[in-house]
């Protein structure tokens, strides 16, 4: 089976524009969870989508938003960017249902907001 | 108090040793236990999951878990140069997952 995908790998943008990252997730997976990666934070849980609505959603500004398509595709969208927002932005998928939970992680999009 | 608190080392050990990395957790409530591996520019990868107290193993790894304690832990054994990397607790909670900083390992040939 093919992993998660990511696009894009890397991006460089400015302050105050807004930015979208793409996830597909590995077949058969319904549910896809967002998480920013920084070295003063770590990883830190964004949202997850499952059957096309949001989960659950961690503490991060409403600049941070996401959806799921009906193939499960993902996409989040950070809106005003600010210097801060600078991260590896990881994107990962689970099987259906709640039990189980065994996440696995696509290669992240390596934003930078100059 | 951090959710999920690890020592953030790095730790050192010598080819073919064990190395022991450690995480706990505040909330009794936590349900499921995970731990990835993450190498320098490379995304986490999972490598063991625990759900009931105990060991599990799996291969040269072995990961325990102490709810009582709120405790769990990553034994490498035979460690090797290429189990050099940072290894991630993760405990799911209210539906979340929540990671600690990460242990950084190092194997010295």
């Amino acid at each position: 089976k093919a992993g998660v995908t990511q696009t894009p790998r890397y991006l460089i943008k400015t302050r105050g524009q807004q930015v979208t990252l793409s996830c597909s997730p590995i077949s058969g997976h319904r549910s896809v969870s967002w998480y920013q990666q920084t070295p003063g934070q770590g990883l830190q849980f964004l949202f997850e989508y499952f059957s096309e609505t949001q989960r659950n959603k961690g503490n991060f500004p409403g600049r941070f938003s996401g959806r799921q398509f009906s193939n499960s595709r993902s996409e989040m969208n950070v809106s005003t960017l600010e210097l801060g927002d600078s991260a590896l932005y990881l994107c990962a998928s689970s099987p259906a249902g709640q039990s189980s939970y065994e996440q696995y992680f696509g290669p992240g999009t390596r934003l930078t907001v100059t | 108090q951090k959710e999920v608190e690890q020592n953030s080392g790095p730790l050192s050990v010598p080819e073919g040793a064990i190395a022991s990395l450690n995480c706990t957790y505040s909330d009794r409530g936590s349900q499921s236990f995970f731990w990835y591996r993450q190498y320098s520019g490379k995304s986490p990868e999972l490598i063991m999951s625990i759900y009931s107290n105990g060991d599990k193993e799996d291969g040269r790894f072995t990961a325990q878990l102490n709810k009582a304690s709120q405790y769990v832990s990553l034994l490498i054994r035979d460690s090797q140069p290429s189990d050099s990397a940072t290894y991630l607790c993760a405990v799911r909670l209210g539906g979340k997952l929540i990671f600690g900083q990460g242990t950084e390992l190092s194997v010295k040939p």
